[in-house]
């Protein structure tokens, strides 16, 4: 049981570029998400999705597309790199039912993608 | 909104000494409450989590975390530190869409000889 599985570990970018953040889960998660996490301020949420063919804006989406066909993978794409977008991105899934004592809805997170764009 | 404030950028603490983190939220509603930890280079390990009942909540490693609603805290506490707790600490809310957890910015924990 892999988990939350996160590719690439590591990417440099220059500036403009493109490029695709992998994320698959196999524990039969319904709910998966992408954060950033920068110095100083936390983990911030960038999308999430609720199911296959469900997605929805968290808290900072610019510059971010995602999409959900199945249920194990939920990339994160920059279609245009920023160096305002180097960070920390990590993907985590849950449960999306069930009650939280049960232990669902409760997060389990990458071991997250280091990007850098110069 | 909720948010959450984790007033301590950095704490050093002896081996052995007792530890408190401080996590105060805002919301509105009763808040789900979650404390992660995250070792340097790795992703977000859960430590415990409170949604409602008992107050005093166990996790794992041997913390625990006591929700104030009177002072909407939550603060993680272990009555002593191993040089392998040092790490980053992270105090989470969530709403009744608990999936999209609100982060605070993190305690980086130091453990002393």
């Amino acid at each position: 049981n892999a988990g939350v599985t996160q590719t690439p570990k590591f990417q440099v970018l220059k500036t403009g570029q493109s490029m695709t953040l992998q994320c698959a889960q196999d524990m039969n998660h319904e709910y998966m998400s992408w954060y950033r996490q920068d110095p100083g301020m936390g983990l911030r949420l960038i999308h999430y999705s609720v199911g296959a063919g469900i997605t929805d804006q968290g808290e900072v989406p610019n510059g971010y597309n995602v999409s959900r066909s199945t249920t194990e993978d939920f990339p994160l794409r920059l279609l245009s790199a920023a160096p305002s977008q180097t960070s920390v991105y990590f993907c985590a899934s849950s449960y999306g039912t069930g009650s939280l004592s049960s232990g669902a809805n409760v997060l389990t997170f990458g071991a997250g993608s280091r990007l850098t764009v110069l | 909104a909720q948010s959450v404030t984790q007033p301590d950028i950095h704490i050093t603490v002896s081996e052995g000494a007792s530890l408190e983190l401080r996590c105060n939220y805002s919301y509105g509603a009763t808040p789900y409450l979650f404390w992660y930890v995250q070792s340097p280079g790795q992703g977000l390990q859960l430590l415990l989590k409170y949604f409602s009942g008992d107050t005093l909540v166990q996790g794992i490693k041997g913390f625990e975390a006591e929700f104030k609603r009177s002072q909407s805290s939550f603060n993680l506490r272990k009555p002593s530190v191993h040089w392998s707790d040092a790490a980053e600490y992270f105090c989470a809310v969530g709403a009744m869409d608990f999936q999209k957890l609100v982060f605070g910015t993190g305690t980086r924990l130091l453990v002393s000889p």
